[in-house]
């Protein structure tokens, strides 16, 4: 069964570097795709990129000059950096499998909140 | 970029009704469309994939259909648990975009 898990800090100052990591268990993050995914009250769900087995990114064109996903194999784990926030990258974060064209499962999320 | 439209936003209903969610996309996906719920403080849960495959564990109530432009989410007899917010979500192959709807929230009426 695969289970993944958000983990990183709540709170980054803006103009700063949000950091998060997605751990796996269940399955070798070498063998899937992968992908971030978050979710805010105004904007609703939206997609951020795909991590793919391999190493190579797809990213949200919107996000796509800020944002760097990557893998650490020996921790069977992958993260997000998204630079310069604002207060417009305040969301709920999540990692999820990414299939051919859907995603399961989800991590349970993290909020995480763009504040001096 | 496909824009994905729901509706309605809300649909308020009693247990045993059947509900009927439409996502209309902007521009044809094929079958590339998934459904999932999303209770209160957790993550979406995916229901239904390529359009009319129910996920692993998902209820026979749950059913999709349509292709191209336009698609239904069907719950035949709605439970307590089934009162939620459902997204439905498209991927264009190339390049790889994923889109999201706004979602429809089932209430109890």
């Amino acid at each position: 069964q695969v289970q993944l898990q958000e983990s990183g800090p709540g709170l980054v100052k803006p103009s700063e570097t949000l950091s998060l990591t997605c751990t796996v268990s269940g399955v070798s993050i070498s063998s899937l795709y992968w992908t971030w995914i978050r979710q805010t009250p105004g904007k609703g769900l939206e997609w951020i990129g795909y991590l793919y087995y391999n190493g190579n990114t797809d990213y949200n064109p919107s996000l796509k000059s800020r944002v760097t996903m990557s893998a650490d194999t020996s921790k069977n784990q992958f993260s997000l950096e998204l630079r310069s926030v604002t207060a417009a990258d305040t969301a709920v974060y999540y990692c999820a499998v990414a299939s051919s064209n859907w995603f399961d499962p989800w991590g349970q999320g993290t909020l995480v909140t763009v504040s001096s | 970029e496909i824009v994905l439209t729901q509706s309605p936003a809300t649909l308020s209903l009693s247990p045993g009704e059947s509900a009927t969610l439409s996502c209309r996309a902007s521009q044809s996906v094929s079958t590339y469309l998934a459904w999932y719920q999303q209770k209160p403080g957790q993550a979406p849960r995916l229901l239904i994939y390529d359009a009319s495959n129910r996920a692993t564990g998902i209820p026979a109530r749950f059913s999709g259909s349509g292709s191209g432009t336009d698609f239904t989410l069907t719950i035949s007899s709605l439970e307590p648990e089934d009162f939620a917010v459902y997204y439905c979500q498209q991927r264009s192959n190339w390049p790889p975009r994923v889109t999201f709807g706004g979602g429809t929230r089932v209430e109890s009426k």
